[in-house]
């Protein structure tokens, strides 16, 4: 069935670090793979997308490439801030209805 | 966007006991989910709550658990029923505009429920 895996956490960084979370999926047919974020106190929201193969999803200076050779959709950002601790979760979807979650990392950034 | 509205944020309860979790949309939407968060796990999709029409459960989830409403396009609820401690987790409303496979989902910030 279809599935993510994600690094599990926490990670701690320091302020200007880079970042990288992995996740890798398993998928019958061509998903579409998400990255969620839920800040402290606050909801889930999206942070950025990828809709097919070799698309970059890009938002407030987080990436992750959609790479099908590898089924992987990696987060990363060249220098994390404090304000970028939260939880990340990876996801996909295939149909019209579920998303499927990986387990969430807990980013903590400290100054 | 969507902004989703979910009340109570959080409820201590006791066994045995109910409790319905209400879920407003700011816009009407196509589909709307709720998803359980059980501590240190992953999201997991409870059901699809259909309008006017019996909610569409996943495996390990039963209506009378959980019976969901969705009397109209922005509006539903989840009842979690004769709660036990293995009940403690967040529980989310999740809601979309339509169906298409691209788009995203909207969610509420989540009940935190407690079971004692």
């Amino acid at each position: 069935g279809d599935s993510v895996t994600q690094m599990e956490g926490p990670v701690t960084l320091s302020e200007e670090a880079f970042l990288t979370i992995n996740c890798t999926y398993t998928a019958t047919g061509y998903p579409s793979l998400f990255w969620y974020v839920q800040y402290p106190g606050e909801g889930l929201q999206l942070l950025l997308k990828a809709t097919k193969a070799d698309d970059k999803g890009s938002n407030k200076g987080f990436e992750a490439t959609y790479r099908k050779e590898t089924t992987s959709f990696h987060l990363e950002k060249g220098s994390v801030q404090v304000s970028d601790s939260a939880v990340y979760f990876c996801a996909l979807k295939t149909g019209a209805n579920n998303l499927f979650f990986g387990t969430g990392t807990r980013l903590t950034v400290i100054p | 966007s969507a902004v989703i509205s979910q009340k109570p944020s959080r409820d201590i309860c006791q066994r045995g006991t109910s409790l319905t979790i209400q879920c407003q949309v700011d816009s009407q939407v196509t589909m709307m989910f709720w998803y359980r968060q059980q501590p240190g796990q992953s999201l997991t999709l409870i059901a699809t709550a259909n309008q006017g029409s019996e909610a569409t459960y996943e495996s390990g989830f039963v209506i009378d658990k959980f019976p969901i409403s969705r009397p109209n396009l922005t509006f539903s609820t989840l009842t979690v029923s004769n709660m036990s401690p293995e009940d403690s987790s967040i529980y989310l409303c999740s809601a979309g505009r339509d169906i298409e496979m691209n788009t995203e989902a909207f969610f509420g910030q989540g009940t935190r429920l407690t079971v004692v």
